[in-house]
């Protein structure tokens, strides 16, 4: 069973506007956290933000927040203020904490997001 | 070192060849991850390291895949008779020890491995 979902393959957003990327998770573990990845053509994986599942409120990091819904299971992660270097492939990922699986981060499929001038 | 260092960063290499990649983690970080991304695709998981033992080999696609880790520190995957459908980005990551949900994992920028 997918433990990540990210329903949008690829976003458009205009520059200077706020976009919001999806993403569900599926576990049922009572410790996790969450996290929200940025790959530019380049390929390096930049870490953006991360949501561990008993923190009481969003966490945010600059333009970055992420927008936790604990019942719904999801993780969005909202850019506020997009710019043009914001035109990337972003990723959420699950890490599961108590029945330590190793530790590994499960990772979604991607959302390309082009934000355009 | 102040990043996660992986090389070669491009390897071409003609199939039926082995292959070896290495990591170099960030200095202090005990936990050490390999992943394979294909063009186009999510990061797939192939194994992880807690020092110089692998608990989870579960995502190594075939026994032509290996790995081991020496000193707690540095990493090499190895891939042996090489294919064509092993062409692929191999990202190396390090955290902090595992166990504890929030420990952020650091990327390499990828060995870029094409099989002709």
């Amino acid at each position: 069973a997918q433990k990540i979902t990210q329903t949008q393959p690829g976003m458009f957003v205009q520059e200077k506007e706020a976009v919001t990327l999806d993403c569900t998770y599926d576990t049922s573990d009572p410790s996790y956290g969450l996290f929200w990845y940025k790959q530019p053509s380049s390929g390096e994986m930049i870490f953006l933000i991360y949501q561990g599942s008993y923190d009481q409120q969003n966490a945010t990091e600059g333009r970055y927040s992420l927008n936790f819904q604990k019942a719904r299971k999801s993780a969005n992660l909202v850019i506020s203020a997009s710019q043009l270097g914001d035109s990337a492939m972003y990723f959420c990922a699950m890490r599961e904490g108590r029945y330590n699986q190793g530790g590994k981060l499960i990772f979604g499929q991607g959302t390309e997001l082009s934000v355009k001038p | 070192g102040a990043g996660v260092s992986q090389s070669p960063s491009n390897k071409v290499t003609e199939k039926g060849k082995d292959v070896e990649l290495r990591c170099d983690p960030i200095s202090g970080h005990t936990a050490l991850y390999w992943y394979r991304q294909s063009l186009g695709q999510g990061l797939e998981f192939l194994i992880y390291f807690q020092g110089n033992s692998a608990p989870d080999k579960s995502g190594l696609p075939s026994d032509r895949f290996s790995a081991e880790r020496t000193g707690g520190s540095v990493s090499t995957l190895t891939i042996q008779r090489t294919q064509q459908e092993d062409s692929a980005v191999y990202l190396c990551a390090s955290s902090l020890a595992t166990g504890l949900a929030g420990n952020t994992i650091y990327f390499g920028e990828g060995s870029w491995l094409t099989v002709v």
